[in-house]
């Protein structure tokens, strides 16, 4: 596609509710990476891929929180037993490993 | 601990002057600067990045960075009210790495 892609733009979840995010980066973008934007603050880095592998995760939250990119290509966050503090943009943003990265438009996650 | 600051802001200049954005960031070994624009609602966008001492110009937009200092900066100059965004300041670590390390970014008013 022309640009990174997330879905679904919007999701409302209770307490303790699993949620997943999906993530279509830009077509031949090797490098992936999650991040966490709570509001009025700057994004805050979760997780990177190179191609299918995850090279870094140090920023996941907790063990709640896991990330996947099987194929190299689309990505998918999975956050388990939802909680209140999880209520954030989720962006996700693709490179070709030149560290210029594109974001797309994000997950509005709110959990009630 | 990898910390980059920036004044939150609002700052506001009227249409036609030069904004001048900054941020300063602990790490000394961080290679490569970018700075982003966010409006309200939306991805963050990347419009400058810079990895070596001094200023970088693209169109109204100049880079500057100071690696002694750690301190980079953004001028905008001929500011248009369409420039009002939340401008964020990225930080990494070094030239094979990919994890940005945000600001919290300032949000730039421009008043016609």
């Amino acid at each position: 596609g022309a640009g990174v892609s997330q879905s679904p733009r919007y999701k409302v979840a209770k307490r303790g509710q699993d949620v997943a995010l999906r993530c279509d980066p830009i077509s031949g973008h090797v490098s992936l990476f999650w991040y966490q934007q709570a509001l009025g603050q700057g994004p805050e880095f979760l997780t990177y891929f190179q191609n299918e592998a995850q090279l870094d995760k140090s920023g996941l939250p907790s063990d709640r929180f896991f990330a996947e990119r099987p194929e190299g290509s689309v990505s998918t966050l999975k956050i388990q037993r939802t909680q209140q503090e999880d209520s954030a943009v989720y962006l996700c943003a693709s490179s070709l490993g030149d560290r210029k990265a594109f974001f797309g438009q994000g997950t509005r996650l709110t959990v009630v | 601990q990898k910390e980059v600051e920036q004044n939150s802001g609002p700052l506001s200049v009227p249409e036609g002057a030069i904004a001048s954005l900054n941020c300063t960031y602990s790490d000394r070994g961080s290679q490569s600067f970018f700075w982003y624009r966010q409006y309200s609602g939306k991805s963050p966008e990347l419009i400058m990045f810079i990895y070596s001492n001094g200023d970088k110009e693209d169109g109204r937009f100049t880079a500057q960075l100071n690696k002694a200092s750690q301190y980079v900066s953004l001028l905008i100059r001929d500011s248009q009210p369409s420039d009002s965004a939340t401008y964020l300041c990225a930080v990494n670590l070094d030239n094979y790495g990919q994890n940005f390390v945000f600001g919290p970014g300032t949000r730039l008013s421009v008043l016609p």
